[in-house]
């Protein structure tokens, strides 16, 4: 069973305007959460990330809310630009799993002109 | 340029012909993985290295090995490849074990398919 999910595969967005994309997890004991982003032809590359202890952290364009009691993470990208169409993985690690990272399916981005 | 390297790029291969992926890094890192890419599930870890000589399963190892002999270096083996193995794979790397919150360095991928 996957521990962490993100439930739309896919999310169409137009230029300038937010884009939210949405990570559920089961395992409690994840205490550190990252996003990844991902364009054709290349490896991931880490975006943003959230410890446990904070409930939100903002880079630029991108923040990441963290809700722990709903076992719940966002990142949300304002404004949205075509550069950030991509697919993005969510990422969650366990202190006691020696931060190995658990990644969610991928939500694949579109953000048109 | 600090980075992860992997080849090749594209592999096509057929059952059973055994075939090695190579995984290098530049940045002195200790930790060193490998994940398989497939359609909805994600990334999922296949087997990852703490150090050199140092390697323990993922979730899914089955039909793999890997040998760390040198810090540098992780290749990833297909004795005999299968067509369930049919795959995108990606080498990451990490400064150390225990330290996700750094961030992985992921190679560009290598697109298997096995026929």
């Amino acid at each position: 069973d996957q521990q962490v999910k993100q439930n739309s595969p896919s999310l169409s967005v137009q230029e300038g305007r937010i884009s939210i994309l949405n990570c559920d997890y089961t395992n409690s004991m994840f205490d550190y959460f990252l996003w990844y982003k991902k364009y054709p032809a290349e490896g991931p590359t880490f975006l943003i990330s959230i410890s446990s202890i904070k409930d939100k952290n903002e880079d630029g364009r991108f923040t990441v809310f963290l809700n722990k009691s709903a076992k719940h993470l966002s990142l949300h990208i304002v404004p949205s630009q075509p550069g950030d169409s991509a697919v993005y993985f969510c990422a969650a690690s366990a202190n006691n799993a020696g931060n190995m990272l658990t990644f969610g399916g991928g939500t694949r981005l579109m953000v048109k002109p | 340029e600090a980075q992860v390297t992997q080849n090749p790029r594209y592999l096509i291969t057929v059952t059973g012909k055994k075939l090695t992926v190579t995984c290098s890094q530049n940045m002195n890192h200790e930790y060193m993985s490998w994940y398989r890419q497939d359609p909805g599930l994600g990334l999922r870890q296949i087997y990852y290295s703490m150090n050199v000589e140092v390697t323990d399963k993922g979730d899914v190892p089955e039909g793999y090995k890997v040998s760390r002999k040198e810090k540098r270096n992780f290749p990833l083996i297909l004795e005999s490849p299968s067509p369930n193995q049919t795959s995108l794979y990606f080498c990451a790397s990490s400064l150390l074990w225990g330290q996700a919150n750094y961030g992985y360095t992921f190679g560009s991928g290598t697109r298997l398919t096995v026929v």
